[in-house]
């Protein structure tokens, strides 16, 4: 079965840098896309980051330049770097599989939460 | 970019059928897809392509998308349905994911 287990968050001082990882099974990880998707505390799902299966990536606004999504596909694990950390990306990390070509994320890991904090 | 609106909270009764709304700008022309979120778990694919249904997903459970706003139904409502619903879309002019502001459902 389909599982995305996500790991590395923790408390980070703003300025700061983290890693988060992805890591996948169940599925031939190499052929989908990867999304992720964060949530502030008592707030919505925003959408991060995605990288096809041709490596090609996009990102939202408020992370461009300061995050970066990569993916590792012998090791079947999606990363996202974040830099420049700031207070209001604290959040709930999750990372989820993309379904082409409607673009609906049909699983999702548990989350892994990232506090930007002094 | 593009914007989709969702009402903050539906309540509803037992029983009762349950109507959570997304506007967005000819919403009709794209794909709709939904996902409940009960607290402290990770979203969940509830229907997709605005009215299909992931297995192992109740048929209470269903979807419609028509000009500027879709809506996800849900039938006799139980008290384990009570949980926030998403609305999602993919802004091809943007490559982005956009997901509404979240619905919270009330099971009275």
């Amino acid at each position: 079965q389909v599982q995305l287990v996500e790991s590395g968050g923790g408390v980070v001082p703003p300025g700061g840098s983290l890693r988060l990882s992805c890591a996948a099974s169940g599925f031939t990880f190499s052929n989908y896309g990867m999304h992720w998707v964060r949530q502030a505390p008592g707030k919505g799902l925003e959408w991060v980051a995605v990288i096809w299966n041709d490596g090609n990536k996009a990102y939202a606004d408020s992370v461009k330049g300061r995050f970066t999504i990569s993916r590792d596909n012998p090791k079947n694990t999606l990363y996202l770097q974040l830099n420049s950390l700031r207070a209001e990306d604290t959040a709930v990390y999750f990372c989820s599989r993309d379904r082409t070509v409607k673009h609906f994320l049909d699983y999702w890991g548990q989350g892994t939460l990232v506090s930007v904090s002094s | 970019s593009y914007v989709l609106t969702q009402p903050p909270s539906v309540s509803v009764a037992p029983g009762q059928t349950a109507r959570i709304t997304c506007g967005g700008n000819n919403i009709g022309t794209k794909s709709v897809h939904w996902y409940q979120q009960k607290a402290s778990q990770a979203p969940v694919l509830v229907v997709y392509d605005d009215s299909d249904r992931p297995s192992g997903i109740p048929e209470r459970f269903s979807g419609s998308n028509s000009g500027n706003t879709a809506t996800l139904t849900i039938s006799r409502v139980e008290a384990g349905d009570e949980a926030d619903y998403y609305c999602q879309v993919w802004d091809s002019s943007s490559d982005h994911v956009i997901f509404g502001g979240g619905t919270k459902l009330t099971v009275l």
